[in-house]
């Protein structure tokens, strides 16, 4: 079954405690990417990747790193969380030079930063 | 920066009537796609609106493309509860950035 995978699905954490969610996706994407969402603001872009070894930033990059070692990875790293990245965040993939393509999109993290 | 604003950011509407939200966007973009999102769950794709005076529609819903008022629309006809969502449109800018932007997001109710 296609599908873009996330891990942990529910994190409750501490300020400063170093944490990653992963994302995999088995479809073959070139394309990957990390929003965040809340309330009255929509999906943000935190970091996308075009492709293995190629990531750039998003809207708001602050705070978080990324990394595409293999193509069906793209774990999104917090190196010392805060109280504001409490958030829902998703993972998505997509083929890039296919016009008709969609996002496909991870069922999501919920992230708790107290 | 390009800007995604949606309208309205909330609507009740009762079953049978039709109803149009809207997308407008600041800046030239490539690719318009509309997802829908139930509470609690994840984002699912519904349509992707390519060029101008593109028009796609699946069920009772329509999506629409006008790329020189930078508008879109997504048209529900005859509304059912099963519709009751939030509807997000984002934008990407494929040759300058490949960045994609969301909308704020409307969320619907039907009521039966």
């Amino acid at each position: 079954e296609a599908q873009v995978t996330q891990n942990p699905r529910y994190l409750i954490t501490v300020t400063g405690k170093k944490l990653t969610v992963t994302c995999s996706q088995n479809m073959n994407h070139e394309y990957m990417s990390w929003y965040r969402q809340d309330p009255g603001l929509g999906l943000r872009q935190i970091y996308y990747s075009m492709n293995v070894e190629v990531t750039d930033k998003g809207d708001v990059p602050e705070g978080y790193k990324v990394s595409r070692k293999e193509k069906r990875n793209f774990p999104l790293i917090l190196e010392s969380p805060s109280p504001n990245q409490t958030s829902l965040y998703f993972c998505a993939s997509s083929f890039w030079e296919s016009s008709t393509d969609t996002q496909y999109f991870g069922p999501g993290t919920r992230l708790t930063v107290l | 920066e390009l800007k995604v604003e949606q309208n309205p950011l909330f609507l009740s509407m009762q079953e049978g009537k039709n109803y149009t939200i809207y997308c407008n966007y600041s800046t030239t973009s490539d690719r318009l796609y509309w997802y829908r999102q139930d509470p609690g769950k994840s984002l699912e794709s519904l349509f992707v609106l390519l060029s101008n005076g593109a028009v796609k529609q699946e069920g009772r819903l329509m999506a629409s493309l006008d790329t020189k008022a930078r508008l879109s629309t997504l048209h529900i006809t005859a509304a059912v509860h099963d519709l009751s969502a939030t509807y997000f449109c984002a934008v990407d800018r494929m040759n300058t950035g490949n960045q994609f932007y969301f909308g704020t997001g409307t969320s619907l109710t039907v009521i039966p």
